[in-house]
C-alpha cells in the first residue's frame, strides 16, 4: 500500500518570503502522479499543482514549484512570494498509475503567511 | 463552469438516525469518488464509481455506509444508524477520466458537508 508523509504538522513564513513544504512518499510502483491541494478555511479543496512520475522536469505554477525527487520518493512544494491568501491547509497526495482510483493522502501542513 | 456541488452544507444528527449525503459532480465527469476527513484519521477515501463499472467499496469503514449513483451524475452517501466517531467531514470530488489514459485525470472537489453526530 502507498503512503504518503508530512512531517511539518505547521509552518509560518512572513509575506513575500519563499517557504518549502515537505512531502515523502512510499510505493513500488514506477508509474505514478503526485498533487498538490489547499484547503483554505472555507474548505474548499484546491488543486495547486500536480507531477507526473514519468516527467524529469519539475512542475511550475506561477508562484508554486515542486521539486520531485523521484529516487528519493520526495515531493517537495515552494511557494514563492507569498501571499496572505496563501494561508491554508496544503495536503500532499499520491495516486498509483495503474487504476483511476482513490487518492492518498499525507496529513497536511498547515502554513501561515504573517503580513 | 460549475463546480462539484455537495449539500447540505452542515448536517447535525442524533446517533442512531440515518442520513443522507448529496454531491453533484461537474457536467460531464464520469469519475465520482468520496472522501472522509476526520482530526484523528486525516483524510480516507472511501468509495469511487467509474461510469458503469461496479463501484470500488473498499475505502467503507462498516456496512452502516453505502453509496449510489443515479443515471451517471449525482450521488448520494447514506450512512445508517449513525455513530458520534462518523462525525467528520464528507468530501466529494469528480474527473474527467480521458479514454484510453492512465488515469491521467485531476480531482476536483467540492466544499464537503460537514457532519455532527450528537
Amino acid at each position: 500500500a502507498q503512503t504518503v508523509t508530512q512531517s511539518q504538522p505547521e509552518m509560518s513564513v512572513q509575506e513575500a518570503e519563499t517557504v518549502t513544504l515537505s512531502c515523502t512518499y512510499d510505493t513500488s510502483e514506477s508509474n505514478y502522479y503526485l498533487f498538490w491541494y489547499k484547503q483554505p478555511p472555507s474548505r474548499q479543496m484546491i488543486l495547486v499543482i500536480r507531477q507526473e512520475a514519468y516527467k524529469q522536469q519539475n512542475a511550475t505554477e506561477n508562484r508554486f514549484s515542486v521539486n520531485f525527487q523521484k529516487a528519493a520518493k520526495s515531493f517537495s512544494l515552494k511557494i514563492s512570494d507569498s501571499q496572505l491568501g496563501d494561508t491554508a491547509m496544503y495536503f500532499c497526495a499520491f495516486r498509483g498509475g495503474t487504476s483511476y482510483g482513490k487518492l492518498t493522502f499525507g496529513q497536511g501542513t498547515i502554513l501561515t503567511v504573517h503580513p | 463552469g460549475a463546480g462539484v456541488s455537495q449539500s447540505p452544507s452542515n448536517k447535525v444528527t442524533e446517533k442512531g438516525k440515518d442520513v443522507e449525503l448529496r454531491c453533484d459532480p461537474i457536467s460531464g465527469h464520469t469519475a465520482l469518488y468520496w472522501y472522509r476527513q476526520s482530526l484523528g484519521q486525516g483524510l480516507e477515501f472511501l468509495i469511487y464509481f467509474q461510469g458503469n463499472s461496479a463501484p470500488d467499496k473498499s475505502g467503507l469503514p462498516s456496512d452502516r455506509f453505502s453509496a449510489e449513483r443515479t443515471g451517471g451524475s449525482v450521488s448520494t452517501l447514506t450512512i445508517q444508524r449513525t455513530q458520534q466517531e462518523d462525525s467528520a467531514v464528507y468530501l466529494c470530488a469528480s474527473s474527467l477520466v480521458a479514454s484510453g489514459g492512465l488515469g491521467q485525470e485531476t480531482q476536483y472537489f467540492g466544499p464537503g458537508t460537514r457532519l455532527l453526530v450528537l
